[in-house]
Parts: structure tokens; C-alpha cells; sequence
């Protein structure tokens, strides 16, 4: 059975801090990492995708993936109460078409 | 550009009824895939098509049909509804295998079974 974990939350920080998110999966074959955003009662949101080891930047939000520890973290500098909401972690399966999500991280940033 | 489209938005039904949650996408993928969220559960995958012409179970398959009727849209039945079906259900598409691309969603169908 395939897993990816993230700490539920909340995780709460202060308006312009960072915010670190983190997400382990179990498959050593997954290529694919992906971090959406969901705001309560609406759809996940694309925001960060990572294939490879080290840091991708957009913006305020950094992607971090380690293949070796089987980890990814999300980070957002200069943390806004807009980011308030739940971060979801997915992974891609090894040899299929599928995804598995995490059960996401949620965030609060306290104005 | 409307990418995944779900229908209907909202729903309430009583046990043993049936219905079918519609989606469609205009983005010339070739994955589809039905999942339900409940809190605490995150995204479950109940149902997948790879492509047009094949559907596969995913996690939580019961109670559960699917039709892909064509490279866009991809449907789900309950045919008789369950208390526990209750979920906000969600429709995704992916280019396909081959390619680093995420799965884009639709807004969603928010069931209720009384």
C-alpha cells in the first residue's frame, strides 16, 4: 500500500513569517510531486510541481524534494492570512496513472 | 478555457435513490478520475479511465459505476445511495502518462444522503 503523510495541523504562523510544510511517501519509484491548495469548500489548486532533487522557486513558494529520504516540502516566505488554507501533498504512483494524496497540512496565518 | 467541468454542484438524495455526477473536460486529456473527500480522509480515488475505453477500480470502488462515454467525459453512478456515500466528490483529468503534468480538478459535487 502506497502512503504519503503530512501532519494534519493546524500549523499556525504569523503574518510574514515562513511557513514550512512537509510530506513523506513510501513509493521510491515516484517521479512526479506535486503540492495543491485547497480553501475550504472549494477544489484543490495547482501551485508547485517538483520532478527532480533540490529547491524549485516560484515566487513566494519554494518546492524542496529529497529522493534519497523520501521527503518534499513546501515553504512560503513572507506568509499572508490569504494563505490560510489546506495544503495537499501528491505523489505519483510508479507504473500507473494514478496519484496518492496526502490527507494535507492545515495552515493558519495569523494576521 | 473551462478545464474540468462537474455537474450538478449540489445534491441531495434519499437512500436507495440513484443518480449520476457528470464531468467533462476540454483539455484533450486522456486520464480521467472520480475521487471523494470527507474530512480527515483527504482524496480517496474511487474510480480511474487511463483512456478512453478503459476504466479500473481505484480505493473505495463500492456502490460505485463508471463510464468513460468518450475522450471527454467520464461519468459516476450510485445506483442505489447510501448514508455513508454522503462526500464532496471530485473529478480530475491528466495529459496522460509519459509527461510531468499535474492533474487539473473541477469544482466539485457536494452529495448529501438522508
Amino acid at each position: 500500500q502506497k502512503e504519503v503523510e503530512q501532519n494534519s495541523g493546524p500549523l499556525s504562523v504569523p503574518e510574514g513569517a515562513i511557513a514550512s510544510l512537509n510530506c513523506t511517501y513510501s513509493d521510491r519509484g515516484s517521479q512526479s510531486f506535486f503540492w495543491y491548495r485547497q480553501y475550504s469548500g472549494k477544489s484543490p489548486e495547482l501551485i508547485m510541481s517538483i520532478y527532480s532533487n533540490g529547491d524549485k522557486e516560484d515566487g513566494r513558494f519554494t518546492a524542496q524534494l529529497n529522493k534519497a529520504s523520501q521527503y518534499v516540502s513546501l515553504l512560503i516566505r513572507d506568509s499572508q492570512p490569504s494563505d490560510s488554507a489546506t495544503y495537499l501533498c501528491a505523489v505519483s504512483i510508479s507504473g500507473t496513472y494514478k496519484y496518492i494524496f496526502g490527507t494535507g497540512t492545515r495552515l493558519k496565518v495569523l494576521a | 478555457n473551462a478545464g474540468v467541468t462537474q455537474t450538478p454542484k449540489f445534491q441531495v438524495l434519499k437512500t436507495g435513490q440513484s443518480m449520476t455526477l457528470q464531468c467533462a473536460q476540454d483539455m484533450n486529456h486522456n486520464s480521467m478520475y472520480w475521487y471523494r473527500q470527507d474530512p480527515g480522509m483527504g482524496l480517496r480515488l474511487i474510480y480511474y479511465s487511463a483512456s478512453e475505453g478503459t476504466t479500473d477500480k481505484g480505493e473505495v470502488p463500492n456502490g460505485y459505476n463508471v463510464s468513460r462515454l468518450n475522450k471527454r467525459e467520464f461519468s459516476l453512478r450510485l445506483e442505489s445511495a447510501a448514508p455513508s456515500q454522503t462526500s464532496v466528490y471530485f473529478c480530475a483529468s491528466w495529459v496522460g502518462q509519459g509527461g510531468n503534468q499535474p492533474q487539473h480538478f473541477g469544482d466539485g459535487t457536494r452529495l448529501s444522503i438522508l
